[in-house]
């Protein structure tokens, strides 16, 4: 099946400072990707999406200036936590899929912990 | 708004075992429904799914049917193996949407 990869899977950083995660579909060209976060014990929250080539589309409540995606390429989409703090504290997960008019299949990465301190 | 309910975990079953984990849902007119698994130190995996009412989606040996009346997607196997221990998502996506809502997820773990 399709792959999806995610860098780091974990990182550590100091309040302040901007962590930058890699998504990247090994397999395939991701046309849309979808960046995923996840507190402990809830569900899956969608942040964004992103369309190769274009700006990312935010869900209502997520900060862009924030949280900056970028989805240069058909199989990288990279998310930057801006000047982090400690409640960006969280799990991120992206998503990719391939082209296509109707709904495909989205496959995910496995993840990334952040951690502020 | 959408959203998406199932059971709290953790489930903790013997092999061989049944399995149900509930999940219900609200949305307006017809969502498409899905069973993601998550394996330990993996990203999540579709397991199985359903488009309209009554549809039953199966795999691996689980099934979930699509019941609108009770707005529902439980999921169900007959006999747990040890490597069906994960976590378990119930989503729905609006009609031709591709946005999915998840619950919060169902941790399963089968002993031997």
């Amino acid at each position: 099946g399709a792959v999806v990869s995610q860098h780091p899977s974990w990182v550590i950083c100091k309040s302040g400072t901007s962590v930058k995660i890699e998504c990247r579909s090994l397999d395939f060209q991701a046309t849309t990707m979808f960046w995923y976060r996840q507190f402990p014990k809830q569900s899956l929250m969608l942040m964004a999406t992103s369309n190769e080539g274009s700006k990312a589309t935010y869900e209502q409540g997520v900060e862009k200036d924030k949280f900056l995606i970028n989805h240069a390429s058909l199989t990288l989409s990279t998310l930057t936590v801006t000047s982090a703090h400690p409640e960006d504290s969280s799990f991120y997960i992206c998503s990719a899929r391939e082209g296509g008019a109707s709904y495909n299949e989205q496959f995910f990465g496995p993840g990334t912990r952040l951690t502020v301190l | 708004g959408n959203s998406v309910t199932q059971m709290e975990g953790p489930v903790t079953l013997s092999e061989e075992a049944f399995l149900t984990i509930n999940c219900t849902y609200t949305a307006t007119g017809y969502p498409s429904l899905f069973w993601y698994v998550q394996y330990p130190g993996e990203g999540l995996q579709l397991l199985l799914k359903a488009t309209k009412a009554d549809d039953k989606g199966s795999n691996k040996g689980f099934e979930a049917t699509y019941r609108k009346e009770t707005t529902s997607f439980h999921l169900e196997k007959g006999s747990v193996q040890v490597s069906d221990s994960a976590v378990y998502f119930c989503a729905l996506a609006q009609g031709g949407s591709e946005k999915l809502v998840f619950g919060k997820g169902t941790k399963l773990t089968v002993n031997p």
